[in-house]
């Protein structure tokens, strides 16, 4: 099976907090992705990796940085927290798309990150 | 540019009862793939079904089936007898080919089943 674990189910920072979010995942998935979920918003990418040290932006980057060192790890940063980025983090990943083949993302249970 | 519609915020039924969630999307790409997630409770979305854009045959797993129309651009998913386990979030989502892996998601369904 595949597993996608997030450092944190809660998190509570202050406002000006630097704060990391970790996921890792134990399948050897070149794709990771980091997404947020906001009611009547549904899920909105904010940065994914298809590689080792590779990074590209979602829709929704402002305020977040990315670092992936290792395949298997995939860590979403808020340099300076703010209360507007309130909300539940997700995790995924996913093997690399070959052709027209697509594959499935896998998800972790979630980050809910309240900045106060 | 992509977009998942799903226009149903909140479904509410009774046990038993069979239950339809409707999912429109728009895409330029003439290859794209097409899944449904669901979010119980406890807040891991489960994949449930991808579909590619020239398979166009409904499927049925168990309880659910999807009917999957390139007519309307729509992939509704239909659970038949509704158990209370299927209270959770649905969510649509759809990948493009010239997105590379990227899923758009809708803005998710809140299906509660009432015993």
């Amino acid at each position: 099976d595949v597993k996608v674990t997030q450092s944190s189910r809660y998190l509570v920072k202050r406002t000006g907090e630097k704060v990391f979010l970790e996921c890792v995942q134990d399948m050897d998935h070149e794709n990771m992705f980091w997404y947020r979920q906001d009611p009547g918003l549904g899920l909105r990418l904010i940065y994914f990796s298809y590689d080792v040290k590779m990074k590209e932006k979602g829709d929704i980057p402002e305020g977040y940085s990315v670092s992936r060192e290792k395949k298997e790890r995939f860590s979403l940063i808020l340099e300076s927290a703010s209360t507007n980025q309130t909300s539940m983090y997700l995790c995924a990943s996913s093997l690399l798309a070959s052709g027209i083949i697509y594959n499935e993302q896998f998800f972790g249970p979630g980050t809910r990150l309240t900045v106060l | 540019a992509q977009k998942v519609t799903q226009a149903q915020t909140e479904i509410s039924v009774v046990e038993k009862e069979d239950v339809t969630l409707d999912c429109v999307y728009e895409t330029r790409d003439t290859t794209y793939y097409l899944f449904w997630y669901k979010q119980p409770p406890s807040g891991e979305l489960v994949f449930l079904i991808r579909r590619n854009s020239f398979d166009e045959q409904n499927e049925i797993s168990g309880r659910y089936s999807w009917n999957f129309q390139k007519s309307t651009s729509s992939f509704n998913f239909t659970i038949t007898a509704s158990q209370v386990v299927d209270s959770a979030v649905y969510f649509c989502a759809l990948s493009g080919l010239n997105s590379g892996s990227r899923l758009t998601f809708g803005e998710g369904t809140q299906l509660t089943v009432n015993p």
